[in-house]
């Protein structure tokens, strides 16, 4: 079956940690993005990426940064510079991109990321 | 202000009900895109349109673009239709803009 996983489902950040979330996709989709989900707000975009080896800030990725060394594969590192990492975070991917275009986003089932 | 507004923010509806979702945006759009999030929190997605009107099963999605104005409607509601809907708008300026989600619950 093709689709979207992450992992882990849950993960615990200390004070100061660095934290990396896992995106993996077998749709064999270009465009790949990462959204933080906060209670009472609408997704936002941390990163995107539209081809392998190249990728864009969104609205939020002070805090965050991403690789894209496989067309599959697009994992997110939430840094200790993040200073409210406390949030949902999903994992999307479309066929080419361009963003805003009119294509479908797959989104994975998501990480839930607490710190203690 | 919100690129995208959604109305009801809460929605409970008895079971078997018609049930209305709506959205506003106030930028140009290549696509309106109806989304699902599950209590589990993945999301999938419903609907993407641009023009007219879009039936799948006992969901419908319209839009308005003179308006900029899209429905979501649910026939004969049923508990397992009980999540967050959300509206989602890909602009021509090539941002994508998400609502803040309705979330309806359908009691038996």
């Amino acid at each position: 079956d093709g689709g979207i996983t992450q992992s882990p489902k849950y993960l615990f950040r200390k004070e100061g940690q660095n934290v990396t979330l896992s995106c993996e996709q077998n749709l064999n989709h270009d465009a790949m993005y990462w959204y933080r989900q906060d209670p009472g707000q609408g997704l936002r975009l941390i990163y995107y990426s539209q081809i392998v080896n190249d990728f864009q800030k969104g609205d939020i990725a002070e805090g965050y940064s991403v690789s894209r060394e496989k067309k599959e594969s697009f994992p997110l590192t939430v840094t200790s510079a993040q200073k409210n990492p406390t949030a949902f975070y999903l994992c999307a991917s479309s066929i080419s991109g361009g963003y805003g275009s009119q294509e479908t986003q797959y989104f994975g089932p998501g990480t839930r990321l607490l710190v203690l | 202000k919100n690129e995208v507004e959604q109305s009801p923010q809460n929605l409970t509806a008895q079971e078997g009900e018609f049930i209305t979702i709506n959205c506003s945006y106030s930028v140009g759009i290549s696509a309106l895109h109806w989304l699902q999030q599950h209590p589990g929190g993945g999301i999938v997605s419903l609907f993407m349109l641009s023009s007219g009107k879009k039936k799948h099963g006992r969901l419908i999605a319209t839009i308005n673009i003179q308006e900029k104005h899209s429905s979501l409607h649910i026939t004969a509601s049923h508990p397992r239709d009980s999540a967050v809907y959300i509206c989602a708008v890909g602009s021509t300026g090539n941002q994508f803009y998400f609502g803040t989600g309705t979330s309806l619950t359908v009691i038996p």
